[in-house]
């Protein structure tokens, strides 16, 4: 099993430009999350996803939209970047049906982000 | 709303001494109690969890973490630390019931000296 896996792992934007970060699990999740860590900040909620078709705001959502077709697939979208959105962006998931509830959760490696 | 303290933004210990990265706590609620590392540049690696039981949980790389409810804490020890346990340490905190995201720390930068 890969886990969690996100791309790109490094990204330069110019400000007012777009892009997506990709994230896919393969642990059969329902639920699907995206962090943003800045230094001794620890980590904020921006978006998650109970399960296909329903997401929902976290604590920092403005500037950033998501999507979720598919169990595995959850992509973070930012438009007209921000010099505030440098930051580096960890997705994670958790709860697998069958498994049961066991709390934790299962982070990528991240995708660091300079909006410049 | 919830919410986690990690009172220390770094702590100093020397190799083979004991460590503790202190912890606490607020929630509406059951808590569920959470302790994760991050190593440079890599994500979060799941270390323990408290959920019920035992208030002495134990993990991965020979950590344990004490729960206690009255002082609303959850700290992180090891008895004899080792240079790469050097890392960056998260509490994190969940309800029950409640959302399944989880409320981070700002994180405790642990350094070991040989």
């Amino acid at each position: 099993n890969a886990g969690v896996t996100q791309t790109p792992k490094f990204r330069i934007l110019k400000i007012g430009q777009s892009m997506t970060l990709q994230c896919t699990q393969d642990m059969n999740h329902n639920y699907m999350y995206w962090y943003r860590q800045d230094p001794g900040m620890g980590l904020k909620l921006i978006y998650y996803s109970v399960g296909a078709g329903i997401t929902d705001k976290g604590e920092v959502p403005n500037g950033y939209n998501v999507s979720r077709s598919t169990t595995e697939d959850f992509p973070l979208r930012l438009e007209l970047a921000a010099p505030s959105q440098t930051s580096v962006y960890f997705c994670a998931s958790s709860f697998n049906r069958l498994a049961g509830d066991t709390g934790e959760l299962f982070f990528g490696e991240g995708s660091r982000l300079t909006v410049l | 709303a919830q919410s986690v303290a990690q009172p220390e933004d770094q702590v100093n210990v020397a190799e083979g001494n004991p460590l503790t990265v202190k912890c606490t706590y607020s929630v509406s609620g059951n808590p569920y109690l959470f302790w994760y590392v991050q190593y440079p540049n890599r994500g979060l690696q799941f270390l323990l969890k408290y959920i019920t039981g035992d208030n002495l949980v134990k993990g991965s790389y020979g950590f344990e973490a004490e729960f206690n409810k009255s002082q609303t804490s959850f700290h992180l020890k090891k008895p004899s630390a080792l240079v790469s346990d050097s890392a960056l340490y998260f509490c994190a905190v969940r309800a029950l019931p409640g959302r399944r995201a989880l409320t981070f720390g700002s994180g405790t930068r642990l350094q070991v000296q040989p």
